[in-house]
Parts: structure tokens; C-alpha cells; sequence
């Protein structure tokens, strides 16, 4: 079956504490990317990658990092956490670049205290 | 600045009726256009897209129109079913590269 998995799916952890996402696809598709869904604020790109080994800021960068050495996977990592972290996480797949459909993974929602 | 935004948060409307949502953004660039359709406790799903280069496109029950010299797009549903109750988001596309979505707009579905 086509899907991207994420795990944990529910995480609580500590100010400070460093944590990895994981997100994986089993589409061979090129583009993958990390957004963060917060109430009323709809859903905003923190990094995306074209490609193995190539990866850029979305829109909200700060305090997330992630690499793609394989191209099914693209972890995202919190070397840091704060509070205004806490929210819930998608990553999602694409053919291509950005401009096909993506395939969400089901997020993780995360709470830093 | 970039933006994605819906006109309305919320739509109710009546089982078998047409539901229309809109959206406007703000970036000329945005070369590409989805509707994502997102159920509790899931991710978002695609329903349709368009490129910059149509005005309309449709799908199943689904028709994206584009107008870019008011930079609007609006997703119509037609014959509005219970199961089409959800959260319906708009983004944009730049150049194959960034995805802005817009806040979203909860449509209820009345029987």
C-alpha cells in the first residue's frame, strides 16, 4: 500500500530534550516535506526537500532541522525543544517537485513542557 | 508578504445542495494550486488541482475555477453529501518549491 508513515504518532517531552520525527515513503517520490498545523493558523511549510542530499526553509525554519540521506526518509529533528513547538506535525510525499499531489502522513502531535 | 486566505472560516450548508469555497492569495508567482480536503484526525487529502495556465478545471463532484487577475480560486461541490464534511484548505505552489496553505474552512454538511 502508497502511504507515508510518521512515527511516534503522540510524543510529550521536556524543554531542552533533542527529539527526531520520522517520516518515511514507500512511492520512490523526489519531493518530501514538514509542516506544522497550529488552530487557525492552517498548515505551515517548516522544510521541504527536491531530492536526496537537497533540502530548503519553508516558511517557518526556526529550531527544526532535517536531512535526507535516503530518499525515502526525511526526519525532522528538534535539537532544542520549546514550548511553542507543541503542535501537531504532517510530513508529505510528492512525484517530482512541489507541484503534484502531495500524500500526507497521518502527524504527530507533539507537546514540549 | 505571501499569503493564502480563505473568505469565510465556515460554510453550512444543506445535504444536496451546491457548497462553494473560496480562496485568495497573493502571490503572482504561484505557478500551481490545490484543494486538500482534511478530516478529523487525518492528514490532508488531495481533491483537485490546477496550473496557472487554466481557469477551470473538474473533477468528480468537484470544480476548481481560477482567476488570477483578482487572484481567487474557489472549490465547488456539487450535490453536497454528509461525508463531505470536513475542513477544506487552499495552497499554492511557487516554482516547484515552497507550499503555502491557506487557514481553511470548515464546511458543515446538514441532513
Amino acid at each position: 500500500e502508497a502511504q507515508v508513515t510518521q512515527n511516534p504518532r503522540y510524543l510529550i517531552t521536556v524543554t531542552g530534550k533533542k527529539l527526531t520525527v520520522t517520516c518515511s515513503q514507500n512511492m520512490n517520490h523526489e519531493y518530501m516535506s514538514w509542516y506544522r498545523q497550529d488552530p487557525g493558523l492552517g498548515l505551515r511549510q517548516i522544510y521541504y526537500s527536491m531530492n536526496v542530499e537537497v533540502t530548503d526553509k519553508g516558511d517557518v525554519p526556526e529550531g527544526y532541522k532535517v536531512s535526507r540521506k535516503e530518499k525515502r526518509n526525511f526526519p525532522l529533528i528538534l535539537e532544542s525543544p520549546s514550548p511553542n513547538q507543541t503542535s501537531l506535525y504532517f510530513c508529505a510525499s510528492s512525484l517530482g517537485t512541489g507541484r503534484n499531489e502531495q500524500y500526507f502522513g497521518p502527524g504527530t502531535r507533539l507537546t514540549v513542557t | 508578504g505571501e499569503s493564502v486566505g480563505l473568505h469565510l472560516p465556515t460554510l453550512s450548508v444543506q445535504e444536496g445542495d451546491n457548497s462553494i469555497i473560496n480562496c485568495a492569495y497573493s502571490n503572482s508567482a504561484s505557478d500551481y494550486f490545490i484543494w486538500y480536503k482534511q478530516e478529523s484526525g487525518k492528514g490532508p487529502q488531495f481533491i483537485i488541482d490546477i496550473r496557472s495556465n487554466m481557469d477551470k478545471r473538474q473533477g468528480q463532484r468537484v470544480t476548481v475555477l481560477l482567476n488570477k487577475t483578482v487572484k481567487h480560486l474557489s472549490l465547488q461541490i456539487a450535490a453536497t453529501q454528509p461525508g463531505d464534511s470536513a475542513v477544506y484548505f487552499c495552497a499554492e505552489n511557487i516554482g516547484g518549491f515552497k507550499t503555502i496553505f491557506g487557514a481553511g474552512t470548515r464546511l458543515f454538511v446538514k441532513a
